[in-house]
């Protein structure tokens, strides 16, 4: 059970706009501790690709966007391209763990 | 950009203790921008946090893992290592190092990752 609940998976069809949630409570977002969001391809190295709520890294294409209220978070992915498909994953710090604790992930799937 | 790279054996024996190492490069490893932390991923499961440590030995570990891991730093040789004890076939994953940034902590940079079997 993580700490950060996020969807199992989420799909849409190339061109759409797909948005992935990060529930957290208040100790971790809830408390203002910033959100980052990584894009974790199969047998690759996870990529940071939101920081700090809603701040993209270089190199990372405007069409991906987050967005924070309250104790929760989420992801937003406009323009959907066969080349998101990816398992992607929210992560925080949370006070009572007194640690980084990450959300379980959810996958794209790109129709 | 900082490069890591991770090393060690992909196949360690029930009980005994897992034990990786972390090369840096692109990063003097003294510049008190990162923490250097280790991240694990089990098959068909997701990213799980296991510790860190900042380039003055101050660490900070995952409580879960009840007090079986510790991670080291030697700056003189830009690296830094994890240890985890008692492993059973619970520990086999992906096992990643990666940046910590301070303040913001979020992971910036990651190394390839390297896999590890627990299995007699």
């Amino acid at each position: 059970q993580s700490v950060l609940t996020q969807p199992p998976s989420v799909s849409g069809a190339p061109g759409q706009r797909v948005t992935i949630s990060c529930t957290g409570s208040s100790s971790n977002i809830g408390a203002g501790y910033k959100i980052h969001w990584y894009q974790h391809l199969v047998g690759k190295a996870p990529k940071l690709i939101i920081s700090g709520n809603n701040n993209r890294p270089s190199g990372v294409p405007d069409r991906f966007s987050g967005s924070q209220s309250g104790a929760s978070a989420s992801l937003a992915i406009t323009g959907l391209q066969a080349e998101d498909e990816a398992d992607y994953y929210c992560q925080s710090y949370d006070s009572s763990l007194s640690g980084v604790v990450f959300g379980g992930g959810t996958k794209l799937t790109v129709l | 950009q900082v490069q890591l790279q991770e090393s060690g054996p992909g196949l360690v024996k029930p009980s005994q203790t897992l034990s990786l190492t972390c090369t840096v490069s692109g990063d003097s490893m003294t510049s008190n921008i990162y923490y250097w932390s280790w991240v694990r991923q089990p098959a068909g499961k997701g990213l799980e946090y296991l510790g860190r440590i900042s380039n003055s030995g101050n660490t900070n570990y995952n409580p879960s893992l009840n007090s079986r891991v510790t991670i080291s730093v030697d700056t003189s040789k830009k690296q830094f290592s994890l240890k985890l004890s008692s492993v059973t076939a619970a520990d086999t994953a992906v096992y990643y190092c990666a940046t910590l940034r301070l303040g913001q902590l979020s992971f910036g940079s990651w190394g390839q990752g390297t896999p590890v079997t627990v299995s007699s």
